[in-house]
């Protein structure tokens, strides 16, 4: 069965500060690769969506990813990020040809500091 | 921008109830999905839903768990009997077609007592 790892469940970073958010997947087809938020008392928001071409690929409020299919990883990264980016992250992979169900990771939560 | 809607935002029911969380998904989305999410753990997924019927669901969408369109809007889904260990939060998601990004609801929040 697919699975996804995040290994960070808790970062705390200063503004302007950079961030990486690490998730890897478990499986070998072709997979369809996800980022959601989910700011304080909002609903999951799509950041970004990785299906094919370009791995690195760029989404909302400066947040970009990588997907390195060697590693089955698609970091989340930031240059600089902002109080307001406080939020949970959710990676999720979907399978191209195995249903439509996105399997998610645990989450991380991340507050950015003044 | 339109948007994913469900209610109610917060559904309190005793152990062996039956409830029923509505979802407006977006309108001219196809695809629609329940997922939960117990306190602490990860998003998991329920079940997807298609042209009428059920296209996907998992070992947790059991024969106490039932989805329905009745019309041109709504999506529901029954738990017949609560058990404790159906307090979660509840979200529902639709997608215009399958395999792209899934748009998500603000969550119902299911309290089983």
């Amino acid at each position: 069965a697919q699975s996804v790892s995040q290994h960070n469940h808790h970062v705390i970073l200063s503004e302007a500060a950079s961030l990486e958010l690490g998730c890897n997947y478990s499986y070998g087809g072709t997979v369809n690769l996800f980022w959601y938020v989910q700011y304080p008392g909002q609903h999951l928001q799509l950041l970004l969506k990785y299906f094919s071409g370009d791995p690195l690929v760029k989404g909302i409020k400066g947040f970009e990813a990588e997907f390195i299919k060697s590693k089955f990883s698609f970091n989340l990264r930031k240059p600089s990020v902002q109080w307001s980016d406080t939020a949970e992250y959710f990676c999720a992979v979907s399978l191209t040809g195995g249903g439509n169900k996105l399997t998610f990771g645990t989450g991380t939560q991340l507050k950015v500091e003044l | 921008e339109p948007e994913v809607t469900q209610t109610p935002s917060h559904q309190v029911t005793q152990m062996g109830q039956e409830v029923i969380l509505r979802c407006v998904p977006i309108s001219n989305h196809l695809y629609f999905y329940w997922y939960r999410q117990i306190l602490g753990q990860k998003v998991e997924f329920l079940v997807s839903f298609y042209n009428n019927e059920i296209s996907e669901k998992s070992e947790i969408f059991d024969d106490q768990f039932s989805v329905e369109r009745p019309d041109g809007s709504n999506f529901t889904l029954k738990i017949r009997s609560t058990k404790l260990e159906d307090s979660a939060m509840y979200f529902c998601a639709s997608s215009v077609r399958e395999w792209i990004e899934q748009f998500f609801g603000p969550g119902t929040r299911l309290t089983v007592l």
